[in-house]
C-alpha cells in the first residue's frame, strides 16, 4: 500500500547514543517533514524538506539533523540522545508545502531515552 | 500562546450518542483547516478540509463546520461508535506558509 513508512516502531536509547529514524514515502511527494508529539502538546515541527537536497529547520530543531538525498527518503538523526528527546516521532509528506492536499503521516516511532 | 485551541480536552460519551468538538484559532491569513483523527499508536489521518469559502463539510458520520469570521470550527460526530475513540486534532494552515498550527487534540472515549 502506498504511504509513509517509518522504522523502527519502538526504540530505547541510552543518553549520549546516536541513532537514525527512517522515513520513506512512495507517493512522489516533494514535501516531507518530521514532528514530535509529547503528552499534552500539539505536534511540533522539527525539520522539513521541500525537495531533494533542500532542508530547513522547524520550531524544535536542536539535537536533530536531517538530509534529503532522494525524493523518497527523509531520515532523522539524533546526534547525542538526551532524555528530553523521549517522544513519539512522526514523519509526514505532502504534494505541496502549503498542505492544500493534506499530509500523509507515518505510524510513528516511539523513542525512549534513559 | 498556541494559535489553535481545542475544547474540551477530553470527553467520554455513550455509544450511539452525538458529540461536538470545538476548535478556535488565531492563524492569519487563513488558508485551510483540517480535522485529523489519531487512533492510539497510529499517525493522524485526515477527516475533512475546509477553505475560507466553505462552512460545512461532511465525511460519513463526521461533519465539520467553519466560521471564518469568528475563527471557529467544530467537528460533530453523529451516532458515535466504539471505533470513534481517538484523539481529534484541528490543524490550521496559513496562506503562503508551509507551516501548520496544530491543536493539542480532543481525546474522545466512546463507551458501550
Amino acid at each position: 500500500n502506498a504511504g509513509v513508512t517509518q522504522t523502527p516502531k519502538f526504540q530505547v536509547l541510552k543518553t549520549g547514543q546516536s541513532m537514525t529514524l527512517q522515513c520513506a514515502q512512495d507517493m512522489n511527494h516533494e514535501y516531507m517533514s518530521w514532528y514530535r508529539q509529547d503528552p499534552g502538546m500539539g505536534l511540533r515541527l522539527i525539520h522539513y524538506s521541500v525537495g531533494a537536497g533542500i532542508t530547513d529547520q522547524g520550531e524544535v530543531p536542536n539535537g536533530y539533523n536531517v538530509s534529503r538525498s532522494t525524493t523518497e527518503d527523509f531520515p532523522l538523526r539524533l546526534l547525542s540522545a538526551a532524555p528530553s528527546q523521549t517522544s513519539v516521532y512522526f514523519c509526514a509528506s505532502s504534494y505541496s508545502r502549503d498542505a492544500t492536499y493534506g499530509y500523509t503521516f507515518g505510524s510513528g516511532t516511539r523513542l525512549t531515552v534513559v | 500562546k498556541n494559535q489553535v485551541e481545542q475544547s474540551p480536552q477530553s470527553l467520554i460519551i455513550l455509544e450511539g450518542k452525538n458529540c461536538t468538538l470545538q476548535c478556535n484559532y488565531t492563524v492569519s491569513p487563513f488558508s485551510n483547516l483540517r480535522w485529523y483523527k489519531q487512533d492510539t499508536g497510529r499517525g493522524p489521518v485526515s477527516l475533512t478540509i475546509m477553505t475560507f469559502s466553505e462552512n460545512t463539510k461532511s465525511n460519513g458520520r463526521y461533519t465539520a463546520t467553519l466560521d471564518a469570521d469568528t475563527k471557529q470550527s467544530s467537528l460533530h460526530i453523529t451516532a458515535s461508535q466504539l471505533s470513534d475513540s481517538a484523539s481529534y486534532i484541528c490543524v490550521v494552515s496559513a496562506e503562503g506558509n508551509n507551516r501548520l498550527a496544530f491543536g493539542k487534540g480532543n481525546q474522545v472515549v466512546v463507551i458501550p
